[in-house]
């Protein structure tokens, strides 16, 4: 199957501080990637939606000036959470697909700890 | 907007035991709809998936049915194993998740 990758798998950095998250497909061209928080025993809470070329589209309540989402190219997707709180601790995961419709394939996940 | 509703468990079986974790929407127009699965220190992937009513998805012995009349996809496993202990999300195609629902199978 389609593989996904994220980097980094673990990420610890200090308050006021900014961390880059990728989301890599491997083996397809992602046209549609979207990015999620998990909380511990949680679901996976949607943050957005991001589209190659195209601006991301947020989910209510997620502040897009804080989580900003880079899809340059089909297969490469960055999420990169500015001024990091220790409130942003969280697992973020990413998953892609062929569109919004298809078979979502997910990375492993990155752990991010703001201290 | 739409939603997804899932039993929360946890749950906890027997092997060989009979397996239904229900799930149901709220959505407008016809989603699609999938049951994903996360093995303990893995990343999710695809369980089944059923694109339209009365549709059936099935994989590994697990099997969901598209129920539009009661914004139902249940999930039923006739025979589970202890390899199937995992947790499992019911979600729509806009990436709505459930809760999930940990499953633990016990030999």
């Amino acid at each position: 199957g389609a593989v996904v990758s994220q980097h980094p798998s673990r990420v610890i950095c200090k308050s006021g501080t900014s961390v880059k998250i990728e989301c890599r497909s491997l083996d397809f061209q992602a046209t549609t990637m979207f990015w999620y928080r998990q909380f511990p025993k949680q679901s996976l809470m949607l943050m957005a939606t991001s589209n190659e070329g195209s601006k991301a589209t947020y989910e209510q309540g997620v502040e897009k000036d804080k989580f900003l989402i880079n899809h340059a190219s089909l297969t490469l997707s960055t999420l990169t959470v500015t001024s990091a709180h220790p409130e942003d601790s969280s697992f973020y995961i990413c998953s892609g697909g062929q569109g919004a419709k298809d078979t979502q394939y997910f990375g492993p996940g990155t752990r991010l700890t703001v201290l | 907007g739409d939603s997804v509703t899932q039993m929360e468990g946890p749950v906890t079986l027997s092997e060989e035991a009979f397996l239904t974790i229900n799930c149901t929407y709220t959505a407008t127009g016809y989603p699609s709809l999938f049951w994903y699965v996360q093995y303990p220190g893995e990343g999710l992937q695809l369980l089944l998936k059923a694109t339209k009513a009365d549709d059936k998805g099935s994989n590994k012995g697990f099997e969901a049915t598209y129920r539009k009349e009661t914004t139902s996809f249940h999930l039923e496993k006739g025979s589970v194993q202890v390899s199937d202990s995992a947790v499992y999300f019911c979600a729509l195609n806009d990436m709505r998740f459930g809760a999930g629902t940990r499953l633990t199978v016990k030999p």
